[in-house]
């Protein structure tokens, strides 16, 4: 059965302390790896979209990287605007669905 | 550009009611998806929609039907509203695949909370 799993469930950290979030999937056939942001009472953000083993793609203090099985969400001395819920989701063979992980809460103390 | 808007924003219903929820968009997408979003659980896929006058079925699509009769709009009826179907729905929309194999990103709504009593 395709799965995505996000992990930690919520992770608080400390105004500039570096860390990262990871995506794990089962799924045949990976067609993309999506992350989102999605901030309290809102609708998710799109953030990246990775392909293939070995891409990354950054955006100011979030760095994404991809592996065969498991995807990483960096972010680099992170800043209180950074908290949120990020979501991971993968789109696998022809299937139009995405599979979604159920997020990591990320809250930055300042 | 207004992107995708949900109306209403909230609602409370009574088990056995009605009611439809309507999604627009206004980016010119072939594909519109409506999900719901529960505590702890992942975003789950209800129905989803290809092209105008086209409809089919996501995950979790029992109770609830989706009309798509306008390019633009996707409407997600509930016909007799239940407690289990509280949650938040999100419609989202996208572009056609880019290529083989490469998919365009769903944008999202801001989303709708539904209360069934």
């Amino acid at each position: 059965e395709d799965q995505v799993t996000q992990s930690p469930e919520a992770l608080r950290l400390q105004e500039g302390e570096s860390s990262s979030l990871n995506c794990s999937y089962t799924v045949s056939g990976l067609r993309g790896l999506f992350w989102y942001r999605q901030d309290p009472g809102k609708g998710p953000e799109f953030l990246f979209t990775l392909y293939s083993a070995g891409e990354e793609k950054e955006k100011e203090r979030l760095k994404a990287t991809l592996t065969k099985k498991e995807s990483f969400l960096h972010i680099t001395a992170p800043k209180p605007e950074d908290s949120a819920t990020y979501l991971c989701a993968v789109q696998a063979g022809s299937n139009y669905q995405l599979i979604w992980g159920a997020g990591t809460k990320l809250i930055i103390k300042p | 550009n207004a992107g995708v808007t949900q109306t209403p924003k909230f609602r409370v219903l009574k088990t056995g009611q009605s009611m439809t929820l309507l999604c627009a968009q206004d980016m010119n997408h072939e594909y519109m998806y409506w999900y719901r979003q529960d505590p702890g659980m992942g975003l789950r896929l209800i129905h989803y929609s290809v092209g105008e006058g086209t409809t089919a079925k996501g995950e979790v699509p029992d109770g609830y039907n989706v009309s798509r009769l306008k390019k633009q709009n996707f409407l997600l009826g509930l016909e007799s509203a239940a407690p289990s179907q509280t949650s938040v729905y999100f419609c989202a929309s996208s572009g056609p695949r880019l290529g083989q194999g490469t998919y365009n990103e769903q944008f999202f709504g801001p989303g709708t909370r539904l209360t069934v009593l």
